[in-house]
């Protein structure tokens, strides 16, 4: 089974800066056929259920400001919010579909500092 | 616009049985795999299980596997998911969400809380 981690598990940026979140796989998510990672970003806000930000480990999700991006190949990954604002405050799950189970990551909690 | 609303949580003893349901609308259900995530109160997202579009496959996690069934009815448009043998360690959210292959649709979840 993939294992997933993240890190921080938590981290408190001033308003307008960047932030960085780390997620790491025990197991590639490069699909050698498609050339794809199988890897997915989500921001939970408090009392929502998780939305989709990221896919492809770099696709924006349509509707996603471009304040958000998503890099990395193989086992290595991060989601960057280049401009923080306040509505961002949320968990943040990475998750590999590679295979099954589908594991997610720990989650990051994103605050305001 | 796609919606999926799940229904059928509440409080059950440990040991007891519980059914959910997710119903789908907004897209061609029969075409898409679906999985249910479950959330534990203050807890991260574990994922629990997966059915293919058709309902042939299906995929468990561990700590699920034997005691939970996911099956879908394509001609209603459903998913559903079976618990048997509830513990305390299964209180959680459980959602129920589209698989594109990512999951890029989550309905807002049914409680299930396992308490004597």
């Amino acid at each position: 089974d993939i294992v997933v981690t993240q890190s921080p598990d938590s981290l408190a940026v001033s308003l307008g800066e960047r932030a960085t979140i780390s997620c790491k796989s025990s197991q590639s998510v490069l699909y050698n056929s498609d050339n794809k990672n199988y890897l997915a970003w989500y921001q939970q806000r408090p009392g929502q259920p998780p939305q989709l930000l990221i896919y492809w480990a770099s696709t924006r999700e349509s509707g996603v400001p471009d304040r958000f991006s998503g890099s990395g190949s193989g086992t290595d990954f991060t989601l960057t919010i280049s401009s923080l604002q306040a509505e961002d405050v949320a968990v943040y799950y990475c998750q590999q579909y590679y295979s099954t189970p589908r594991a997610f990551g720990q989650g990051t909690k994103v605050e305001i500092k | 616009q796609v919606q999926l609303v799940e229904s059928g949580g509440g409080v059950v003893q440990p040991g007891r049985s519980l059914r959910l349901s997710c119903a789908a609308s907004g897209f061609t259900f029969s075409t898409y795999p679906m999985h249910w995530v479950r959330q534990a109160p203050g807890k991260g997202l574990e994922w629990v299980a997966v059915t293919s579009a058709d309902g042939r496959d299906k995929f468990y996690a561990d700590s699920v596997k034997g005691r939970f069934t996911i099956s879908r009815d394509n001609s209603k448009n459903t998913l559903y998911l079976q618990m048997n043998s509830l513990t305390t360690e299964d209180t959680a959210v459980y959602y129920c969400v589209r698989e594109k292959p990512y999951n890029d649709y989550w309905g807002q979840g049914t409680l299930v809380t396992v308490s004597s």
